[in-house]
């Protein structure tokens, strides 16, 4: 059972490239989401999923976009890379909850993905 | 939009000290969860905290959730040099579109000194 599984672990990009980061779960969670980490900022939401064939737009989405095309995975793509994404990038998951009720269901993260724009 | 303050973003203790780092929301909050992120790695799901007051402990860890639910507390008794990490807390405003959504503070970074 390996979780949250983040692919690549590293990459430097030049200003300009594309990349897409890969994120698969083995837990059968429902929601999954993706997060940039930067010092002194805390973890931001970018893009996140309820479902399968669904996105939404986070905190910080500009020039990010992203595909739930299987409920395992979580695609996150740069179309044209610039050196303010450099950063850490977390995929998390977490299992369906009611949006009635008070509680949300705990996230689980990956291992994360540190992307460096020259 | 919804802002979480937390502070102290740095501390850093003797090895037996206590520790507490404070969380402060703009607006009422449905619950806040507390995660710990160990240097190189990833945030990890401690606790949630959803009612009025709250208070629950882990051990050494006691989470505390206010009275109008906008601000939480961690406090770590004698600390361990095991406790050295990155404390988040994220909290959830409302109920409706937006609770897919936590708003995470942006951390307090703790060292222990042996």
């Amino acid at each position: 059972n390996a979780g949250v599984t983040q692919t690549p672990k590293f990459r430097v990009l030049k200003t300009g490239q594309s990349m897409t980061l890969l994120c698969a779960q083995d837990m059968n969670h429902e929601y999954m989401y993706w997060y940039r980490q930067d010092p002194g900022m805390g973890l931001r939401l970018i893009h996140y999923s309820v479902g399968e064939g669904t996105t939404a737009k986070g905190e910080v989405p500009d020039g990010y976009n992203v595909s739930r095309l299987k409920k395992q995975n979580f695609l996150l793509g740069l179309e044209s890379a610039a050196p303010s994404q450099t950063s850490v990038y977390f995929c998390a998951s977490s299992a369906r909850f009611l949006r009635t009720t008070l509680y949300n269901s705990p996230l689980h993260f990956g291992n994360g993905t540190r992307l460096t724009v020259t | 939009g919804q802002q979480v303050m937390q502070i102290p973003q740095y501390q850093h203790v003797q090895e037996g000290e206590d520790f507490t780092t404070y969380c402060n929301s703009s607006t009422t909050l449905s619950n806040i969860q507390w995660y710990k992120q160990r240097p190189g790695g990833h945030p990890v799901f401690l606790i949630q905290l959803v009612k009025s007051g709250e208070v629950k402990k882990q051990k050494r860890l006691t989470f505390q959730f206010g009275e109008a639910k906008k601000n939480s507390s961690l406090h770590i008794t004698a600390t361990q040099t095991t406790d050295v990490g990155t404390y988040f807390c994220a909290g959830r405003a409302g109920s409706g579109a937006g609770s897919y959504q936590l708003t995470f503070g942006k951390g307090t970074k703790l060292s222990v000194i042996p």
